[in-house]
């Protein structure tokens, strides 16, 4: 079946510098994928929509400057976190939009600024 | 203010009852998800319902779609303490795949 794989699984970085997450459709082409951020016991928050060859759109609230999108193939979406802070330590996941229009999550990546 | 409403927020029962979640919105979806998620993992699709009105069990678990595709419950029959998790459903408004989540029903079932 389809899989979206995520990388790195887990990840810590020094405040102030910049994580790239990746997203990878494994066997199939996605041009459109989605990233979310889960804080502890709180739900999953929509990002933004990533699109292959386009900018991403943003969802109210979040910065564009900080978190940098590319979508730059049809299996690769890649999320960083420029200039991190602890208190964007958080559960980052993305999903992507496969064939029939189904959803397929990643498996997350945790991120742990110190 | 989220587009999805859960309720309750958290649930504790004992094995063997059974419970419901719902999932409430003023606006209308083209499809609506339910998923469950154990700590540190992505959630994990249970199902998935695009018809008003539309009722879909797998095995112990009935979800309902409202009539004005607003609306959802899932009902557990006998809960074992596998059921334990955190319930999401998820909404899709446009038929993009699009989907904005509630912010979640923690049930805990105790043997």
């Amino acid at each position: 079946g389809a899989v979206v794989s995520q990388h790195p699984s887990r990840v810590i970085c020094k405040s102030g510098t910049s994580v790239k997450i990746e997203c990878r459709s494994l066997d199939f082409q996605a041009t459109t994928m989605f990233w979310y951020r889960q804080f502890p016991k709180q739900s999953l928050m929509l990002m933004a929509t990533s699109n292959e060859g386009s900018k991403a759109t943003y969802e109210q609230g979040v910065e564009k400057d900080k978190f940098l999108i590319n979508h730059a193939s049809l299996t690769l979406s890649t999320l960083t976190v420029t200039s991190a802070h602890p208190e964007d330590s958080s559960f980052y996941i993305c999903s992507a939009r496969g064939r029939g229009n189904t959803i397929y999550f990643g498996e997350g990546s945790w991120l742990t600024v110190v | 203010t989220q587009l999805l409403e859960q309720s309750p927020q958290f649930l504790s029962i004992q094995e063997g009852e059974n419970l419901t979640v719902y999932c409430n919105s003023s606006s209308v979806f083209s499809s609506l998800q339910w998923y469950r998620q154990e700590p540190g993992e992505g959630p994990v699709l249970l199902v998935t319902v695009v018809t008003g009105g539309e009722v879909k069990k797998l095995k112990r678990l009935t979800f309902q779609f409202g009539d004005a595709r607003k609306d959802s419950s899932l009902h557990i029959t006998a809960a074992q303490p596998g059921d334990t998790g955190l319930y999401l459903c998820a909404g899709d408004t446009d038929s993009w795949g699009k989907f904005q989540f509630g912010a979640g029903t923690q049930v805990v079932v105790t043997p």
